[in-house]
């Protein structure tokens, strides 16, 4: 089965804080993706990479960044954490079928 | 015009009955379509795929594509209260190489 595990369950950061979001999945997949997924507003992807040290901006990525070091391992950074970005944070990585796994969440609030 | 249409419902079914649920897509160049269940306060977890035009059947799922009305739908036959959760629709663009998700469909089964 595939696995895509997030680092926290659950966080609560504080306005300006720099916030790091770890992702990490065990099948090989080339391409990870992060989305935030608010009421109403559906899944929003923030940032998407096709390979190692590579990302594509998605369609909302302003007041984030990603880092991409290693093939399992995908990070997002909220570089001075806002109020607005009170949300939750999904991780998804996905095989070469087109077939997309998500990680368990991390519920963000910025308080 | 969303490049993935779903009722947002609630669809509401009776324990036993069949559930419907359907989506419509804009993007003629979608080559792979995808449904997923997600519980309140879960991640996305996917269920089922369909590549080609007809039926796909897993269990008491089945998923429908008609690409030339570029439609698709899923059927959960008899429906359970445990299935009641919402319903994301997603197809995958070869052009943009990302998973489009439609709002997602609440599905409630009464027991």
């Amino acid at each position: 089965d595939v696995k895509v595990t997030q680092s926290s369950r659950y966080l609560v950061k504080r306005t300006g804080e720099k916030v790091f979001l770890e992702c990490v999945q065990d099948m090989d997949h080339e391409n990870m993706f992060w989305y935030r997924q608010d009421p109403g507003l559906g899944l929003r992807l923030i940032y998407f990479s096709y390979d190692v040290k590579m990302k594509e901006k998605g369609d909302i990525p302003e007041g984030y960044s990603v880092s991409r070091e290693k093939k399992e391992r995908f990070s997002l950074i909220l570089e001075s954490a806002s109020t607005n970005q009170t949300s939750m944070y999904l991780c998804a990585s996905r095989d070469t079928s087109h077939e997309q796994y998500f990680g368990p969440g991390t519920r963000l609030t910025v308080t | 015009q969303k490049e993935v249409e779903q009722n947002s419902g609630p669809l509401s079914v009776p324990e036993g009955a069949i559930a419907s649920l359907n989506c419509t897509y804009s993007d003629r160049g979608s080559q792979s379509f995808f449904w997923y269940r997600q519980y309140s306060g879960k991640s996305p977890e996917l269920i089922m795929f369909i590549y080609s035009n007809g039926d796909k059947e897993d269990g008491r799922f089945t998923a429908q594509l008609n690409k030339a009305s570029q439609y698709v739908s899923l059927l959960i036959r008899d429906s359970q209260p445990s299935d009641s959760a919402t319903y994301l629709c997603a197809s995958y663009s070869g052009n943009t190489g990302k998973l489009i998700f439609g709002q997602g469909t609440t599905l409630q089964v009464k027991p």
